[in-house]
């Protein structure tokens, strides 16, 4: 079975806080990729990163940063010194191949 | 701004009824994807076109239906509607094929079904 699983349904914390939002995967694909999406209360859907599954490095963007384990099946997303505008619904998605499957998401409210 | 265009932005209908949602992707973009947002089933991949051919199949009901103009704009169909379709549906495009290129979503057209 293909699935994502984002245990926190929804995290507060104030700003500059650092917040670490958890996806949990499982797939029997060999090949597959993750992503990252945020959608912030605008709406629309805003792809922050993709990994596959033969890459586990680590990465660092600004702020962000995300740590995927394959022992752990875990792929999960770290905002440094949060910021209001950090406040949004995030989603963990996996594509083993065409059919993307996204977590329930976690909504993030950061307090000024 | 992504780039992506959605019409209309809101639609209210009654059940039974159809419906036909458009998009138009990036400029140069060859892929559009449907994608539907739900309170009971969250965000699924609905359907991929690429160049006006259907190129992958989600979670899709029989009594929705897609199609990918010549011009590279997108139509998503839905009939025979019913109170669980209400969601906000999304469109989003890519310039390739596989789905692992960036995709860049519209920012939806919310659907009520009363």
């Amino acid at each position: 079975a293909q699935k994502v699983t984002q245990a926190q349904t929804e995290i507060s914390v104030v700003e500059k806080e650092d917040v670490t939002l958890d996806c949990v995967y499982e797939t029997r694909d060999t090949t597959y990729y993750l992503f990252w999406y945020k959608q912030p209360p605008s709406g629309e859907l805003v792809f922050l990163i993709r990994r596959n599954s033969f890459d586990e490095q680590n990465e660092i963007s600004g702020r962000y940063s995300w740590n995927f384990q394959k022992s752990t099946s875990s792929f999960n997303f770290t905002i440094t010194a949060s910021q209001v505008v950090d406040s949004a619904v995030y989603f963990c998605a996996l594509l083993p191949y065409n059919d993307m499957r996204f977590g329930a998401g976690t909504r993030l409210t950061v307090k000024p | 701004d992504s780039g992506v265009t959605q019409t209309p932005k809101h639609l209210i209908t009654a059940t039974g009824q159809r419906v036909t949602l458009r998009c138009s992707p990036r400029s140069g973009d060859l892929s559009v994807y449907w994608y539907q947002q739900s309170l009971d089933q969250g965000l699924q991949f609905l359907i991929q076109y690429y160049n006006g051919e259907e190129r992958a199949k989600g979670n899709i009901l029989e009594r929705f239906s897609a199609q990918q103009f010549p011009d590279l704009h997108s139509e998503l169909n839905l009939s025979s509607l019913e109170l669980g379709d209400s969601a906000l549906y999304f469109c989003a495009s890519s310039f390739g094929t596989v789905p692992t290129d960036t995709q860049y979503f519209g920012p939806g057209t919310r659907l009520t079904v009363l």
